[in-house]
């Protein structure tokens, strides 16, 4: 079993749509970060998270330490939306980053 | 400020060579970690250093290395290079090795081994 694992691998939603995507981990974790890769490569790093909830625009993260879950949720999504979103957690033991194997996300107009 | 830059963009090599990656990160940025994305296994890391250590270190075979330079600037090796090397290489800098230190990611280095 992975250590991060993301739900769901692949998300279809029309413009508009509120899109949820959720994290879960089995480690303790001193961070968690959301990341967005676009087709190329690049990767952008959304949030970073330790407790409570983020808001940046259209995109929301929260955390629950104590169930060990995250979601990251895009309001209005838009065609631009389209990426692979990465959960990541720093292992508090090792301090090193596990990767989820990433939720791709398709937003049609 | 300039972001994190990574050369080459693009790399061919054959089986049995090696191959040197290089990594300036953010201005004032003194971590740097290196990560691999493969279609299969994802995003792994790969190895992290800070003021010229490695502080970490991935589960990947000695064939990979690494070093920071005095500038920050970092570079990772593979030798013997086999097939299953081919990847995007990412490096990633932050203004320390603290966990809480957003961190900001390169284009990456795409390398294919034929």
């Amino acid at each position: 079993k992975n250590e991060v694992e993301q739900s769901p691998q692949n998300l279809t939603a029309q413009e508009g749509e509120f899109i949820t995507i959720n994290c879960s981990y089995s480690v303790g974790i001193s961070a968690l970060h959301w990341l967005q890769q676009h087709p190329g490569g690049g990767i952008v790093s959304l949030f970073m998270l330790s407790s409570g909830k983020k808001k940046h625009g259209r995109l929301i993260a929260t955390i629950n330490i104590q169930e060990k879950h995250s979601s990251l949720h895009i309001t209005a999504s838009h065609p631009r939306d389209s990426a692979v979103y990465i959960c990541a957690v720093r292992s508090d033991n090792t301090d090193k980053l596990i990767f989820g194997t990433g939720t791709r996300l398709q937003v049609f107009p | 400020k300039a972001g994190v830059t990574q050369t080459p963009r693009y790399l061919i090599k054959t089986r049995g060579q090696q191959v040197t990656l290089s990594c300036s990160p953010i201005s004032g940025h003194r971590s740097v970690s290196w990560y691999q994305q493969t279609p299969g296994q994802g995003l792994q890391f790969l190895f992290e250093y800070f003021s010229e250590t490695q502080r970490n270190k991935g589960n990947f075979p000695g064939r990979f290395s690494g070093r920071q330079f005095s500038n920050s600037r970092s570079e990772m090796n593979v030798s013997t290079l086999e097939l299953g090397d081919s990847a995007l290489y990412l490096c990633a800098s932050s203004l320390t090795a603290r966990a809480y230190n957003e961190q900001f990611f390169g284009p990456g280095t795409r390398l294919t081994v034929l």
